[in-house]
């Protein structure tokens, strides 16, 4: 069974860096895909990085590039999203969602087929 | 970016009606579209892709169909369990990844 454990989450001042994790089982990590969604309160869906199973590319939402970078360790099995220079509308649930093959190709990207249950990051003074 | 447009936003619904949610795109995405169910307070979760593949365990009175840029999501016979907001999500290789905005499936 695919499990995936985030952390991190919290209360930040507009401004401040915080680093989510991603623990993942289940499954064997270095194969896929993995990326970071985010839900603001009472809102819908924001796609918000992805990084390649062989962490060679990786991409970013326009809103958090050059603020946010996503890594992973695959010998951890572990994803990671850097958030630097947080602003209040950085303030979501951030789901962690693993990839449904290794990164982009045929045409397509990976969609997500399992999301852990999400931390909620507050930007806030 | 492909802007995905989902509707209704919102939809009340009875036990055992039959319920489509559609989904249209601003450009061609072939058949990379994908539909999840979330719940409130849990995780969204993948019950078509490919536009009308269903994935392992999800029941079969959810169907997913296509036209072109549109693309549709019935609900044979509402379910109790079925009361749930759903997404629809682009996943071609030519634009980053985009949901729609979510139709709020509602008791009626």
């Amino acid at each position: 069974e695919v499990q995936l454990l985030e952390s991190g989450g919290g209360l930040i001042q507009p401004g401040g860096s915080l680093r989510l994790s991603c623990v993942a089982s289940g499954f064997s990590f270095t194969n896929y895909a993995m990326s970071w969604v985010r839900q603001a309160p009472g809102k819908g869906l924001e796609w918000v990085a992805v990084i390649s199973n062989s962490e060679t590319s990786t991409y970013y939402v326009d809103s958090v590039r050059g603020r946010f970078t996503i890594s992973r360790d695959n010998s951890k099995n572990t994803l990671y999203l850097q958030m630097n220079s947080l602003r209040a509308d950085d303030t979501a649930v951030y789901f962690c969602a693993k990839g449904s093959k290794g990164f982009c190709s045929g045409g397509s990207c990976p969609l997500f087929d399992s999301w852990g249950q999400g931390t909620l990051v507050t930007v806030s003074s | 970016d492909i802007q995905m447009t989902q509707s209704p936003s919102t939809l009340s619904a009875s036990i055992g009606d039959r319920v489509t949610i559609t989904c249209r795109a601003s450009q061609s995405i072939s058949s990379w579209l994908a539909w999840y169910q979330q719940k409130p307070g849990k995780a969204p979760k993948l019950l078509i892709y490919k536009a009308s593949s269903l994935e392992s365990g999800v029941p079969s009175r959810f169907r997913g169909s296509e036209s072109g840029t549109e693309f549709t999501l019935t609900i044979s016979s509402l379910q109790p369990d079925d009361f749930a907001t759903y997404y629809c999500q682009q996943y071609i290789s030519s634009s980053p990844w985009t949901f729609g905005q979510g139709t709020k499936v509602e008791i009626k």
